[in-house]
């Protein structure tokens, strides 16, 4: 049973370019949920979707950034326009019902030049 | 402010020594979890605390959770190197969203 997959690992964007990052949750897992850790601090919430649904999304900036899980294939953050700020390490988790063990994927690295 | 606190920041010990972690909030923990993150890489679940009182253990690590379920302390017996990581407290709080503590960095010299 694959665990949490991300991918790319590390994703290189020139500033103003869009990022796109994607999870694929564990095999029976229907809620995914996104953070974000900046170098040296803690891990931050971000968004919790269930398949088709938004169900929380107060950790995200309100601007640039958006998150969709489809009825088919992975979770996607986007990341519009992107500044240096948006540098960081970008984590997916996912659980089988709300509220139970997150499992989490290896994360996303993003370096904005 | 930190809706959980960990202490201490950093932690530096030798190899075969035991130690402790605290993750502390003012309020109510439903559901308090324990997870450990190496150096540039995702997080690996160790333990899920739910009940006042509470008491789990794996391996050399056991974590506890307070009656009153604000306060939750992981205990490592005989550390190791393979011990050394970063350790995260997270909790459901009120019902709400998911939250982290800011982490204790551990290290365990040979």
């Amino acid at each position: 049973n694959a665990g949490v997959m991300q991918n790319p690992r590390h994703l290189v964007r020139r500033r103003g370019q869009e990022a796109r990052l994607r999870c694929s949750p564990m095999k029976g897992h229907s809620h995914v949920y996104w953070y974000r850790q900046l170098p040296e601090e803690g891990l931050k919430f971000m968004v919790y979707l269930q398949k088709e649904n938004i169900i929380d999304e107060s950790g995200m900036p309100k601007e640039r950034f958006s998150a969709e899980f489809p009825k088919e294939g992975p979770s996607i953050l986007r990341i519009q326009q992107v500044v240096r700020g948006d540098s960081a390490a970008y984590f997916c988790a996912s659980s089988p019902p709300a509220k139970n063990i997150q499992y989490f994927g290896a994360g996303t690295r993003l370096s904005v030049l | 402010s930190q809706e959980l606190e960990q202490s201490p920041q950093s932690l530096i010990v030798q190899e075969g020594k035991n130690l402790t972690i605290n993750c502390t909030s003012s309020k109510t923990l439903y559901g308090l979890y324990w997870y450990k993150q190496k150096y540039g890489e995702g997080l690996i679940f160790l333990m899920m605390l739910q009940k006042g009182g509470e008491e789990k253990s794996h391996e050399k690590i056991t974590a506890k959770l307070d009656e009153k379920k604000q306060q939750s302390s992981l205990h490592i017996t005989a550390s190791q190197p393979s011990h050394a990581g970063i350790y995260l407290c997270g909790a459901d709080i009120n019902g709400q969203n998911f939250v982290f503590g800011p982490g204790t960095r551990l290290s365990v010299l040979p």
